[in-house]
């Protein structure tokens, strides 16, 4: 079945890159998706990727997507406290024309002032 | 209304209550769902509707689960004799549309504490 998965925890140092990873099984997954959890708040959409990409960049964001071996990643530049939380990897599950995400367990993301 | 509004953000319930859970999503979104999410767990599908009509409802643990969105809008997730193993954070999400490339929105989640 389709699985994803992350490791549970990353902490580094203010001002440095941090770069959490997740894989999945699906290789029929067409987009793949990074979402941020806050203490006390929802699921916030980040980026996605579309699987026909290697690499999407968004301001601080950078995602690589490495087809072949199932993997992702997500790469956050000058990481700032506020930037603490729990991040998601998520892929479309099934023919992906449900829309029925499947998640990671979550990467606890602790930056250190 | 201009995210997914979850009510009520808390519930405590006893063990054998029933209890409604309840979703409004992003004005004019067609795709409506349903997660469940454990502490430090990732959520987990239970059930998505296109307008009012439930599309998939194979993430829903045991017919104890059910959820209904009647006219196309808001939704309501009822668990019927509650019982302690439910106790979780049930989040609800819309689209446009379903399928991949639709961004998918959540809402603050429902925090569900059976007693």
């Amino acid at each position: 079945g389709e699985d994803v998965e992350q490791s549970l925890f990353l902490s580094v140092r203010e001002g440095d890159s941090s770069v959490i990873n997740c894989t999945y099984t699906d290789s029929s997954s067409t987009y793949l998706y990074w979402y941020k959890q806050e203490p006390g708040a929802g699921l916030q959409l980040l980026t996605y990727i579309f699987s026909n990409m290697d690499m999407k960049q968004d301001q601080r964001l950078t995602v690589l997507l490495n087809k072949k071996d199932k993997h992702l990643s997500l790469r956050i530049a000058d990481t700032q406290t506020g930037d603490s939380a729990i991040y998601f990897c998520a892929e479309i599950g099934g023919s992906g024309n449900t829309g029925k995400l499947i998640f990671g367990q979550g990467t606890t993301l602790q930056v250190k002032p | 209304g201009a995210g997914v509004s979850q009510s009520p953000r808390y519930k405590v319930t006893k063990r054998g209550q029933d209890v409604a859970l309840r979703c409004d999503p992003i004005s004019g979104h067609v795709s409506l769902y349903w997660y469940r999410q454990a502490l430090g767990q990732g959520p987990e599908f239970l059930t998505y509707f296109n307008y009012e009509a439930q599309q998939d409802k194979s993430g829903l643990p045991n017919d104890r689960f059910s959820a209904e969105r009647p006219e196309g809008s808001i939704s309501t997730l009822t668990i019927q004799r509650t019982e302690q193993r439910d106790s979780a954070m049930y989040r609800c999400a819309s689209s446009w549309d379903r399928g991949a490339g639709n961004t998918i929105y959540f809402g603050e989640g429902s925090w569900l504490t059976v007693v």
